[in-house]
């Protein structure tokens, strides 16, 4: 079943706004991954983290990765058009090899 | 490096018809997987590899099949197709290791009628 939650499911934002995401789960947690979706397209990797504690970013985008190690956050800065998409987290449980997947939020963006 | 290549892009099934799904990547990966994605649900694993010769069964494998006769290819067949099984198909690959940053095929978007 699903092992992480991912919030909030959807967000609409005016350009030029910042943006957070996050995901928790009860299990503790060896990775935490970042995808992108565009529509019509396979995620693609944003920011990988391996450390509790670790903050990570890439461009206006920043995610770290909790003390607790169950959860992590992404956020989004000075948000513009192309940042529109579908934001995954994904991570490793520890004692597993298996990714898991976070549900998504769906970013719109009004220009 | 093309990287990781689906085809087809789209197809349409009728009930009880079989296919393949084809997923290639040039990277020499040792890891691949398949997932599918449905509305609400994110992306669950329906079979994985861990080299050549080796496969096995991830959170959704019932109705599926797969191989993994070399590095670069890992189909995923789909015995008698069922309107359950319309989904949004991604196949992925990553290298051994500890990093798990996977990588994304474009997808195949699959009808079952």
């Amino acid at each position: 079943g699903q092992q992480l939650n991912q919030s909030p499911q959807s967000m609409f934002i005016q350009e030029g706004e910042d943006v957070s995401m996050n995901c928790t789960s009860s299990s503790i947690f060896n990775t935490w991954l970042w995808y992108k979706q565009d529509p019509g397209e396979g995620p693609v990797l944003l920011i990988a983290l391996y450390k509790a504690g670790e903050l990570t970013s890439n461009g206006r985008l920043t995610a770290q990765f909790g003390i607790t190690r169950k959860d992590s956050f992404l956020n989004i800065s000075a948000s513009i058009p192309s940042d529109v998409g579908i934001y995954f987290c994904a991570g490793t449980i520890q004692g597993a090899q298996k990714l898991v997947f976070g549900q998504g939020t769906r970013l719109t963006i009004n220009p | 490096n093309a990287g990781v290549t689906q085809t087809p892009k789209f197809q349409v099934l009728k009930t009880g018809q079989s296919m393949t799904l084809q997923c290639a990547q040039d990277m020499n990966h040792e890891y691949m997987s398949w997932y599918r994605q449905d509305p609400g649900m994110g992306l669950r694993l329906i079979h994985y590899s861990v080299g050549a010769g080796i496969t096995d069964q991830g959170e959704v494998p019932n109705g599926y099949n797969v191989s993994r006769s070399t590095t670069e290819d890992f189909p995923l067949r789909l015995l008698s197709a069922a309107p359950s099984q319309t989904s949004v198909y991604f196949c992925a690959s990553r290298r051994p290791g500890q990093t798990y940053e996977q990588y994304f095929g474009p997808g195949t978007r699959l009808t079952v009628t």
